[in-house]
């Protein structure tokens, strides 16, 4: 059964940081794993997709990373702004979509 | 492109009512998921359907939970009888296959709050 795990649960940094997300998940038979944001109240928009022959994918500010073998991928956000503020969500697409529980990040002007 | 369509957007009842919840997928999309939400977590899938056919219903609590999703395109979802842990936002997605390289998009969710 497929686990996935996000760390930290929640990040709190000022405006114009870079950061880190992490998404590591237990089984690496994916076959793709996808970024999404979700705003209070709000459903998921898709940020990134990989595949799981890419290592990477960016869009604008965005880059996402993909280790199949070790089971992780991570989110890097490169210039913070206070519409950042959202929570990332991460979901590994094997047999089925399973999404860990979510990184709520606050960037603060 | 018009996304997923998913309606009511709030709906309050109280427990052991039953309500159900609609799904319009992206149009030319054959696989269609319901996702639960509850507060604080990552979404659960609930079920997911291949055109008309199911998929994957193994974590849909089938005593109350049912859904249906004829012709291949629209989705119900209903719940009969609700219980105060039915509190979530029920997630609707679509993508163009079940497996590969097809991207889920999701609809704006409904929010269900057992009273």
């Amino acid at each position: 059964k497929q686990e996935v795990t996000q760390i930290p649960a929640a990040l709190s940094v000022p405006e114009g940081e870079n950061l880190v997300l992490n998404c590591s998940f237990t089984d690496s038979a994916i076959y793709n794993l996808q970024w999404f944001r979700q705003d209070p109240g709000k459903g998921l928009t898709s940020l990134l997709l990989i595949q799981s022959s890419q290592r990477e994918q960016t869009s604008g500010r965005l880059n996402a990373s993909l280790d199949k073998s070790s089971g992780r991928s991570t989110l890097y956000i490169a210039a913070s702004q206070p519409g950042d503020s959202a929570t990332y969500l991460c979901a590994a697409r094997g047999s089925r979509l399973t999404f860990g529980e979510g990184t709520q990040l606050t960037v603060n002007p | 492109e018009a996304g997923v369509a998913q309606s009511p957007r709030y709906k309050i009842i109280e427990k052991r009512q039953s309500v159900a919840f609609w799904c319009n997928p992206i149009s030319g999309h054959a696989t269609l998921y319901w996702y639960q939400q509850i507060l604080g977590q990552g979404p659960k899938l609930l079920i997911q359907f291949q055109n008309n056919g199911v998929v994957d219903d193994s974590q849909l609590p089938k005593d109350r939970f049912s859904a249906e999703r004829l012709k291949g395109v629209d989705s119900t979802l209903k719940i009969q009888p609700a219980k105060l842990e039915d509190s979530a936002v029920y997630l609707c997605a679509s993508s163009l296959g079940p497996l590969g390289g097809a991207e889920a998009f999701f609809g704006q969710g409904t929010r269900l709050t057992v009273v």
